[in-house]
Formats: structure tokens, C-alpha cells, sequence
């Protein structure tokens, strides 16, 4: 089966820029991830989708993230604005159901913001 | 709240000496712990979970709840197993998230 797709795979913005990224689970997956993984430290869970619902965003900095997933099949990561603390590696992953660790990630985007 | 400790942030071993990844956690109930890979240029991926009690690639990892560990162990390390290794917990609960360690880089000498 086809993996995780995310888009882009690296982005360089200026501080106070917007900027969004894509994902696209594997089909059939309900249940889509988004984690921000910062140099040197572990993946950070960001909002967690069940289908088209939010599940958990209770760490997702709402005043400047966004994130949908219509149709609940792609999803989209905003920021906006952009600051120097979001450089990091946004992460996109997929599972089958409720079975949260059986997550099948995607290759990252990482973001410079300057 | 709910955490999880790696003690090394890099590991060196000889190919062929045994290896062990330290992993600690914070949580007072039943927790699922797992660990997570990341060779090079690949995509984070499932090593293996307590609950299987299963060895993959070699590595096998005993829930300690006493000492809140969850160690990864190899007996005879092979090139092929360096990479990144993340420890994660979660509380079990459908739909509950996965909290990883900040991971640790090992590396195999040939």
C-alpha cells in the first residue's frame, strides 16, 4: 500500500509569514496525526483527527496553528504567523482506527523560519 | 502527567557487543510503552510493543513497572541497527496519544 504523502518536504520563510503544509494518509486510515518534532527532542503530538473530527488539540498553539481535514481523507497545517521557535519537523501520520501506536508516519516537512 | 525519559542522547557500541537502550517513564497506571525506529533517510516506523512480548530484528524490551523502565536490548548489535530510537508511552485508552522520549542515536562500529 502506498504510504504517507506530505507536501512540501522543506520550506524556508520568513518570520511573521504564513505557511501550510499537506498530508495525505493511507487510504482507509480514520485516524490522522500531525506532531512537530523540534531538533533534538522527540515527536510532539499537535491535534489528532478522527475522520473530520478533532480528537485531542489540547497542545496545537491555536492562537497561530490550524489545522482541517475535510472529507476526512487529506489534512492541512497552517501557521500564521510564522515564528523562529516553529523550525522543526511537522510530521504527518496515519492509523487504521483507535489503536493510537500502530501509527504509520510520513516523511516530514521541515521548516526554516528566518 | 504522563513522561518519558532516555537517558543517552548517543550510544556507541562495537558490532557484535550487546547493546541496551535506556528508557524510563512517568505514569502512575498501566501503561502501553513502545519503541520506534528511524534509520537513515527512512520514514519513523513501529520497532515493537510490551504488550507482544515479541523480538523483532533481534530486540526484545521488558516492562519493569517497578522501576518504571523500559529498557530495548540486543545481545550482538549489527551495523545495520544504527539509527534513531524514540521510546513511547500511552495510557492504553482508544484514541489516547502516544508521548515520546527525545530519543536516542545509536550508532554500530564496525
Amino acid at each position: 500500500e502506498a504510504g504517507v504523502a506530505q507536501s512540501p518536504r522543506y520550506k524556508i520563510i520568513e518570520k511573521r509569514q504564513s505557511v501550510a503544509f499537506w498530508c495525505n494518509p493511507i487510504s482507509g486510515h480514520a485516524t490522522l496525526y500531525w506532531y512537530q518534532q523540534i531538533l533534538g527532542q522527540g515527536p510532539k503530538l499537535l491535534i489528532q483527527f478522527q475522520n473530520n473530527g478533532v480528537v485531542d488539540d489540547s497542545q496545537l498553539p491555536k492562537d497561530r496553528f490550524s489545522a482541517e481535514r475535510l472529507k476526512g481523507v487529506d489534512s492541512t497545517l497552517k501557521i500564521q504567523p510564522a515564528k523562529l521557535e516553529d523550525s522543526a519537523v511537522y510530521l504527518c501520520a496515519s492509523s487504521r482506527g483507535q489503536a493510537s501506536y500502530e501509527q504509520y508516519f510520513g516523511p516530514g516537512t521541515r521548516l526554516t523560519v528566518t | 502527567a504522563q513522561r518519558v525519559t532516555q537517558p543517552e542522547k548517543l550510544l556507541s557500541v562495537f558490532k557484535g557487543a550487546p547493546v541496551e537502550l535506556k528508557c524510563n517513564y512517568s505514569y502512575s497506571g498501566s501503561p502501553e510503552l513502545f519503541w520506534y525506529v528511524q534509520y537513515s533517510r527512512q520514514r519513523l516506523q513501529l520497532l515493537l510493543r510490551h504488550i507482544s512480548r515479541e523480538s523483532i530484528k533481534g530486540f526484545t524490551a521488558d516492562l519493569n513497572k517497578g522501576e518504571t523502565s523500559f529498557h530495548l536490548k540486543k545481545p550482538f548489535a549489527q551495523e545495520e541497527d544504527s539509527a534513531m530510537y524514540y521510546c513511547a508511552l500511552t495510557r492504553g485508552a482508544s484514541y489516547d496519544k502516544v508521548i515520546f522520549g527525545p530519543g536516542t542515536s545509536l550508532s554500530v562500529i564496525p
